[in-house]
């Protein structure tokens, strides 16, 4: 299986910082990969996939990069709605696998 | 507008069996590939098993011939036959769709949980 490898865990940021979030896979997975946020009793949400493409409808202050093995998230200002905890996730092949998630606490 | 819609969630003891249901709508499920997606209380997101638009299935290795995925494309609905079942199951179980060509998830439901406990 492919084991996916987020830091940090956890974050704490201010309104207006610029966030990264880095995500690692054991093995090449092209750009197969997917990040979601998950707010507390809700459903993953959608934000980029294929590495780099901004999911229709997310603010544009979400960007994604990278492309083998290495792959970070960033959020260009951070807002106070974006709270939440992170996943990344390969779909590269089965069985897809997750990220430990970061949370992100708004200071 | 695509939805998903989970049930059969609830409280069974160890040994014993559940099925999940995913009820589907503003899409056709014979056209996409399905999964579901697990999330034990206060842990991260675990894939646990995918039936593609073809039929064909995959599985985790923890749940490989314990758990079955299956659907009725006339009903436009998921299963999950969950059999054997451990405390390690108890989690909140999605229902995801898969989008066409790229395979990431594009769209979850709710979720519904699932509590394995004598």
């Amino acid at each position: 299986d492919i084991q996916m490898t987020q830091s940090p865990s956890t974050l704490s940021a201010s309104v207006g910082d610029r966030v990264t979030i880095t995500c690692r896979a054991s093995q090449i997975i092209t750009t197969w990969l997917a990040w979601y946020q998950q707010k507390p009793g809700k459903a993953p949400k959608l934000l980029i996939y294929k590495a780099s493409t901004l999911e229709s409808g997310v603010p544009s202050r979400f960007s994604g990069s990278g492309s083998g093995t290495e792959f970070t998230l960033t959020i260009g200002s951070l807002q106070p709605d974006d709270f939440g905890t992170y996943y990344c996730q390969q779909y590269n092949s089965y069985p897809y696998t997750f990220g430990q998630g970061t949370k992100l606490e708004i200071k | 507008e695509v939805q998903l819609l989970e049930s059969g969630g609830g409280l069974e003891q160890p040994g014993g069996s559940l099925r999940l249901s995913c009820a589907g709508s503003g899409f056709t499920f014979s056209t996409y590939a399905t999964s579901w997606v697990r999330q034990a209380p206060g842990k991260g997101l675990e894939w646990v098993s995918a039936i593609t638009g073809g039929g064909s299935t995959y599985y985790r290795d923890s749940v490989r011939g314990r758990f079955t995925i299956s659907r009725d494309d006339s009903k436009n609905t998921l299963y999950l036959q969950m059999n054997s079942l451990r405390a390690e199951d108890t989690a909140v179980y999605y229902c995801a769709k898969e989008s066409l060509g790229d395979s990431y998830i594009d769209y979850w439901g709710q979720g519904t949980l699932v509590t394995v406990s004598s």
